[in-house]
């Protein structure tokens, strides 16, 4: 199995809800991420997630709430949300050899709307 | 800091004409190079990587990519390209050295092949 899945597929929600997003793989990998895509963008890396412990937050406001459960799944809990926040929003996952991460493996994203 | 260049935002090509997407980084250490395609619609997908070895590697979907290391650059190539090659396509860089490395994207470019 060398996919990524993520759910919902599409969020829609309102800027005092509070929503999650979820993500799993099954390939083994200890390194799990999280990354943010406006149109026409490059993935914008927020969160890395390594052997379960978050490893890096690229400054990443408060209102976006990462947590790793085990080493499958990653979810990125949002609360309070901004107009701007919306985006598409993409797990990723990757071998760790030592200190070396290797290639990624994307999911195919949450496209979230916030009103 | 470290940063990938894509020389080219847009390309335009017309069905079996030959490919070229420019792809330059800025470090002077070891680097995993990666080149991503994103279809309409779908989730980022690797097309190739190199990590060491022949620098000239052979992707899915008869892309190739050749690493010059005296020039810093990754440039993605097809001798002829399809309608269905229309696509965002991303170079990608991580650093193999210094503490966590994180995936250092290009700014993307967008290619549309007409029939």
């Amino acid at each position: 199995d060398t996919e990524v899945t993520q759910t919902p597929k599409h969020l829609v929600m309102g800027m005092t809800n509070k929503k999650s997003l979820k993500c799993e793989q099954h390939m083994g990998h200890r390194a799990m991420y999280w990354y943010k895509q406006k149109a026409k963008k490059p993935p914008e890396l927020m969160f890395v997630y390594s052997y379960e412990k978050l490893s890096i937050n690229e400054s990443v406001p408060s209102r976006f709430s990462p947590e790793c459960p085990n080493s499958s799944l990653l979810n990125l809990h949002l609360h309070a949300l901004q107009p701007e926040d919306s985006a598409l929003y993409l797990c990723a996952s990757s071998q760790v050899d030592g200190r070396v991460y290797n290639e990624q493996f994307f999911g195919p994203g949450t496209r979230l709307t916030v009103l | 800091a470290q940063s990938v260049s894509q020389h080219n935002h847009h390309v335009i090509l017309s069905e079996a004409a030959s490919l070229e997407l420019g792809c330059n980084y800025s470090y002077g250490g070891t680097v995993n190079l990666f080149w991503y395609v994103q279809y309409p619609g779908q989730h980022l997908q690797l097309l190739l990587k190199y990590f060491s070895g022949d620098p000239l590697v052979k992707g899915i979907k008869g892309f190739e990519a050749e690493f010059i290391k005296s020039k810093f650059s990754f440039n993605l190539r097809k001798p002829s390209v399809q309608w269905s090659d229309t696509a965002e396509y991303f170079c990608a860089v991580i650093p193999v050295s210094g503490g966590y490395n994180k995936l250092i994207f290009g700014a993307g470019t967008r290619l549309a092949v007409h029939p």
